[in-house]
């Protein structure tokens, strides 16, 4: 099955600085990836996704790149405000006629000191 | 919609026990997901339905744990005996796989097994 790495898992970043997570598949059928953001104690939302016929997608201040002969695809957040703090996650799955299952990286806790 | 729907928000019990925590998916999705989110595994899949079938339960940890979907706006997840290892955050999650792809999650229940 599909198995997604996520690096790195903690990230600190002075405000305004980038930040950039990266990630890792393996199951080559995957053609939808997107990203999660969740804030301390709360539920998972979606910011970004991408599909396999697009290379990037860009919405404001964050970017999702992807590398699909590489397996691999990355968010990137430019000029960072401390409301960015939070987990972000990555996901892969397939969607071959169906939405098949959602398989999550472990997770980068992203700081960003004022 | 109010979005995905679980209860309880909160459970503690005690170690074999019997726990049921429940789902109410948004109105018209047609793919259901267990997730299960732990400080050292992240979030997992545990198992996920299309149009009420269980589709995939090989996340499912043990035969300890059970999921139903008797219908379109009902899920449960059962754990009987629990364990004090079984502790962790549970989301249920919902998707329509016809226009958009993307998984809306519920709150969660946090499970402590005491």
């Amino acid at each position: 099955g599909e198995n997604v790495e996520q690096h790195p898992s903690t990230l600190s970043v002075q405000e305004g600085d980038s930040a950039v997570i990266k990630c890792t598949y393996s199951d080559s059928a995957s053609n939808y990836f997107p990203w999660y953001k969740q804030e301390l104690g709360k539920r998972p939302q979606l910011i970004i996704d991408i599909r396999s016929n697009v290379g990037e997608k860009k919405d404001q201040r964050i970017a999702v790149t992807l590398n699909k002969t590489a397996k691999h695809f990355s968010l990137h957040i430019t000029e960072t405000q401390p409301e960015d703090s939070a987990v972000y996650f990555c996901a892969a799955s397939s969607q071959e006629g169906s939405q098949g299952n959602l398989i999550f990286g472990k997770g980068t806790k992203l700081s960003v000191k004022p | 919609d109010a979005g995905v729907i679980q209860s309880p928000r909160h459970e503690v019990t005690e170690m074999g026990q019997e726990v049921t925590l429940r789902c109410k998916p948004i109105s018209g999705h047609d793919y259901l997901f267990w997730y299960r989110q732990t400080m050292m595994r992240g979030l997992e899949l545990l198992i996920y339905f299309n149009n009420n079938v269980p589709i995939d339960d090989s996340g499912m940890p043990e035969d300890r744990f059970s999921a139903k979907m008797p219908n379109a706006s009902f899920s449960t997840l059962k754990i009987q005996p629990s364990e004090p290892r079984d502790s962790a955050v549970y989301f249920c999650a919902s998707s329509f796989s016809g226009v958009g792809t993307e998984a809306f999650f519920g709150q969660g229940t946090r499970l402590t097994v005491v």
